[in-house]
């Protein structure tokens, strides 16, 4: 079965210190991942997709399929990072397809 | 374009009731997918439509059911509402799906419905 796990409910951390948060997968086919982020009183929107290889706003994510896992790291946390993220991952086919969520980290930057 | 747009904002409707929510894709989208995501969770799929269909479904009773219309908006229905229906309700939208093609969805800011 599809399952996404996120081990950690919530994070905090400095400003200026990394961060990474934690991604686990289980999929028997060709996964392909996503990171999703909500900002207070925002919509649910897309961080990074693994098959980009994109760094957006110093945030990177590196799909390891010997681990199932697929990390989201940052080297300097910054305070407007702290937000909600939710990992994802969308399987399917031509007859339609799904995204299967992790519960999310809730990520706290302090100063 | 304003994104993907859901309403209402906020729905309060009590046990037994139905409700309907609705959700206009992202310009250029046809495809349409809706979650649903409890207090402290992360969102749980529905089902997907697309040309009109239901594609894909989730692990839902059969009190929830949808639609897409011609300009590819699309509504979500629930029947005999209860309690533990109470969530934010989400729709995503992704372009035309390809044989093989798995797309990234795009979200509205949810509909927030209260089950008294």
């Amino acid at each position: 079965a599809q399952r996404v796990t996120q081990p950690e409910k919530l994070l905090s951390v400095f400003k200026g210190a990394p961060v990474e948060l934690k991604c686990n997968y289980s999929y028997s086919g060709s996964p392909e991942l996503f990171w999703y982020v909500q900002y207070s009183r925002q919509r649910l929107q897309l961080l990074l997709r693994h098959i980009s290889r994109e760094s957006i706003k110093g945030f990177t994510a590196d799909l390891n399929k010997g681990e199932t896992s697929f990390h989201l790291k940052k080297p300097f946390a910054q305070e407007e990072d702290s937000a909600m993220y939710y990992c994802a991952l969308i399987w399917g086919g031509a007859s339609g397809s799904r995204l299967t969520f992790g519960e999310g980290t809730q990520l706290t930057v302090n100063p | 374009d304003a994104g993907v747009t859901q309403s209402p904002t906020h729905l309060i409707k009590t046990r037994g009731q139905q409700v309907t929510l609705r959700c206009s894709p992202k310009s250029g989208h046809d495809t349409v997918s809706w979650y649903q995501q409890a207090l402290g969770q992360g969102p749980q799929f529905i089902f997907q439509y697309y040309e009109e269909e239901e594609r894909q479904r989730g692990n839902f009773p059969d009190r929830f059911s949808g639609h897409q219309f011609p300009n590819y908006s699309s509504e979500l229905n629930v029947n005999a509402l209860l309690l533990g229906d109470s969530a934010l309700y989400l729709c995503a939208s992704s372009s035309p799906l390809e044989r093989g093609r798995r797309d990234t969805q795009y979200f509205g800011p949810g509909t927030r419905l209260t089950v008294l």
